[in-house]
């Protein structure tokens, strides 16, 4: 089946700074990337996807971009907030709506 | 409310004892999901239902839990004879998939959070 590798596995950064996280797939197959946003004691919140026939996606202050070639795809937040602390997971899905997630990033930001 | 319910918010059970989580999809939405998330871990797939047909219950940890949704809207995770292993939060999503379709989104609920003493 397919795995989903998450690094790094916690990240700090300075309000306003930018924050990357990078997820690797190892199924060929799959073709669609959503990235999920938790916050403590809820579920997780879809804040951007992207599917396979697209190279990169943008949605205010947040983007995602994809490698097929190399199986990895990454979210880049910009100008970060305070709320924008919280867990932060990548899946892969391959057309069956069957996700399989990362283990997750924490990211804090201080301000 | 127009989002994905789960209840109850919290169990705790006793080792052995039989648990019921329900969830409510998402009106209108054909797919609906169960995972199960270990605490600090990503959500990993139980089971898939596609409006009554559960398609995959492959990830179903053992012949001890059990999913249903016989109407197609309502879904109910069982869990017989609960072991401290167990514990996690139980999450169910929905989304709006077209059959023969690719992905949609798929929408959390917040979660059962079970604990099994």
């Amino acid at each position: 089946g397919e795995n989903v590798e998450q690094h790094p596995s916690t990240l700090s950064v300075q309000e306003g700074d930018s924050a990357v996280i990078k997820c690797t797939y190892s199924d060929s197959a799959s073709n669609y990337f959503p990235w999920y946003k938790q916050e403590l004691g809820k579920g997780p919140q879809l804040i951007i996807d992207i599917r396979s026939n697209v190279g990169e996606k943008k949605d205010q202050r947040i983007a995602v971009t994809l490698n097929k070639t190399a199986k990895h795809f990454s979210l880049h937040i910009t100008e970060t907030q305070p709320e924008d602390s919280a867990v932060y997971f990548c899946a892969a899905s391959h057309g069956n709506n069957r996700l399989a997630f990362g283990k997750g990033n924490q990211v804090v930001v201080i301000p | 409310g127009a989002g994905v319910s789960q209840s109850p918010r919290y169990k705790v059970a006793k080792r052995g004892q039989d648990v019921a989580l329900r969830c409510d999809p998402i009106s209108g939405h054909v797919s609906l999901f169960w995972y199960q998330q270990a605490l600090g871990q990503g959500p990993e797939f139980l089971t898939y239902f596609q409006n009554e047909a559960q398609l995959d219950k492959s990830g179903l940890p053992s012949d001890r839990f059990f999913a249903e949704r016989p109407e197609g809207s309502v879904s109910t995770l069982k869990i017989q004879r609960t072991q401290q292993e167990d514990s996690a939060v139980y999450l169910c999503a929905s989304s709006f998939r077209v059959v023969g379709g690719g992905n949609t989104e798929a929408f959390f609920g917040q979660g059962t959070r079970l604990t099994v003493v």
